[in-house]
């Protein structure tokens, strides 16, 4: 079940920070916030995750709101290649069943 | 490592002919699992399975069979196709080491485009 929103779309220059919001008001406080990508038709691409503190990693920076309800994706400088579908994810321990991909955000980069 | 490789990347079949799509990872994963996703929309969970010699049932089942026999492979068998069966497969594989569902992390092979006509 969709347990976030996301904005259907975004533009963001090339070279400039891409900043991907997602809301979760109803997270559980043992639920991580995942975040994937897809490249037209191609597999599903894990960029990062995190429970309540900030994330960094090569990919991405992942920002938590103090109350969990919120967050932000932040790819640092986008590049054309940045351009996909991007799923936020609430997880839950329900079980293998629980990578739930919504509808996401399309971010394009633009030249 | 190669990650999670998926074979063929495109088939056509008939109404009622069978078919296998192969998966493998060579992470060392204990879990695999397979998802279709139609046209515009998200993945669903077919089967999936945490170790060789276990599978279980996804959201979507039916019209489907899975094995395990190796820790590396993870094969997809479709009996007899159906036009429904028309859309893009993917198969995952996640270490299954941390004990909790919520932190298992999930990495996705290149997928398999499959038609039925």
């Amino acid at each position: 079940d969709a347990k976030t929103t996301q904005p259907p779309s975004m533009d963001c220059a090339e070279g400039r920070a891409a900043n991907l919001p997602c809301n979760h008001s109803t997270i559980s406080g043992n639920e991580y916030v995942y975040w994937y990508r897809q490249i037209h038709s191609q597999g599903p691409q894990y960029i990062i995750h995190g429970l309540k503190n900030n994330e960094t990693n090569e990919m991405a920076s992942l920002i938590i709101t103090e109350d969990r309800k919120s967050s932000t994706l932040i790819l640092p400088h986008a590049t054309l290649r940045d351009t996909a579908v991007y799923y936020c994810i609430v997880r839950s321990e329900a079980g293998a069943n629980n990578l739930f991909f919504g509808t996401g955000t399309r971010l394009t980069v633009i030249p | 490592n190669a990650g999670v490789t998926q074979t063929p990347k495109f088939r056509i079949l008939k109404i009622g002919q069978s078919m296998t799509l192969q998966c493998a990872q060579d992470m060392n994963h204990n879990y695999m699992y397979w998802y279709r996703q139609d046209p515009g929309m998200g993945l669903k969970l077919i089967y999936y399975s945490v170790g060789a010699g276990i599978t279980d049932k996804g959201e979507v089942p039916n019209g489907y069979n899975v094995s395990r026999s190796t820790t590396e492979d993870f094969p997809l068998r479709l009996e007899l196709a159906a036009p429904s069966q028309t859309s893009v497969y993917f198969c995952a594989s996640s270490p299954g080491t941390s004990g909790s569902w919520s932190t298992d992390t999930q990495y996705f092979g290149p997928g398999t485009r499959l038609t039925v006509l």
